[in-house]
């Protein structure tokens, strides 16, 4: 039972550089989200995809890109990264995503620093 | 728009006390789910209990339950018979019909003193 599986653990980058992050599960879930949690202010949505084939913003998602390869996994992009971006990134899946009674199960997250 | 709010940053409870984690949203849509998550210090995120709109009952999870206050749309989580492993941060969460997201508070950082 892996869940959600979320690549790297931990990623040190340097201002301008790029990098993507790794998002897999095995619930076939149809609706898989990127968040970032800071201090303070929760966890706030990056990107969603309710279904293979499709990606929305979120609250956050200047700065992103994001690629839903299939129903298993879904990519974060960080084109030119920048310290802002420092965060702890979380990939989470859900359900049906007109189930509103559905929780979300989370990777264990990805601590970024950009320096 | 959706909003959650929790308002207290942190919170001491002396082990095997009771505690409640105040959370208050706001929707428009008169169907949404009402969540509560658990990050302990290692980082991952614990789905803890769940509260349906339309749930008559509130919701009980083994130690935790859900006291719901629908028309003071307030979801707060009260834990029984505190334990030393319950301190962690504490997320309240709600999803509607109207976007699939699913929305956070800032959090509460539940501390459990021996």
């Amino acid at each position: 039972n892996a869940g959600v599986t979320q690549t790297p653990k931990f990623q040190v980058l340097k201002t301008g550089q790029s990098m993507t992050l790794q998002c897999a599960q095995d619930m076939n879930h149809n609706s898989m989200y990127w968040y970032r949690q800071d201090p303070g202010m929760g966890l706030r949505l990056i990107y969603y995809s309710a279904s293979e084939g499709t990606t929305d913003k979120g609250e956050v998602p200047n700065g992103y890109n994001v690629s839903r390869l299939n129903k298993r996994e879904f990519s974060l992009r960080l084109e030119s990264a920048a310290p802002s971006q420092t965060s702890v990134y979380f990939c989470a899946s859900g359900g049906t995503p007109w189930n509103y009674n559905s929780p979300l199960h989370f990777g264990n997250g990805t601590r970024l620093t950009v320096t | 728009a959706q909003k959650i709010t929790q308002t207290q940053p942190g919170m001491f409870v002396q082990e095997k006390e009771a505690v409640t984690l105040d959370c208050t949203y706001d929707t428009s849509d008169p169907s949404y789910g009402l969540f509560w998550y658990k990050q302990p210090s290692s980082g991952e995120m614990i789905f803890l209990i769940y509260q349906g709109s339309y749930d008559q009952q509130n919701a009980t999870e083994g130690r935790y339950s859900l006291n719901f206050q629908k028309a003071r749309k307030s979801a707060n989580l009260v834990i029984s018979a505190s334990q030393l492993g319950d301190s962690a941060m504490y997320f309240c969460a709600m999803r509607d019909t109207g976007g699939f997201k699913t929305i956070f508070g800032a959090g509460t950082r539940l501390f459990v003193k021996a």
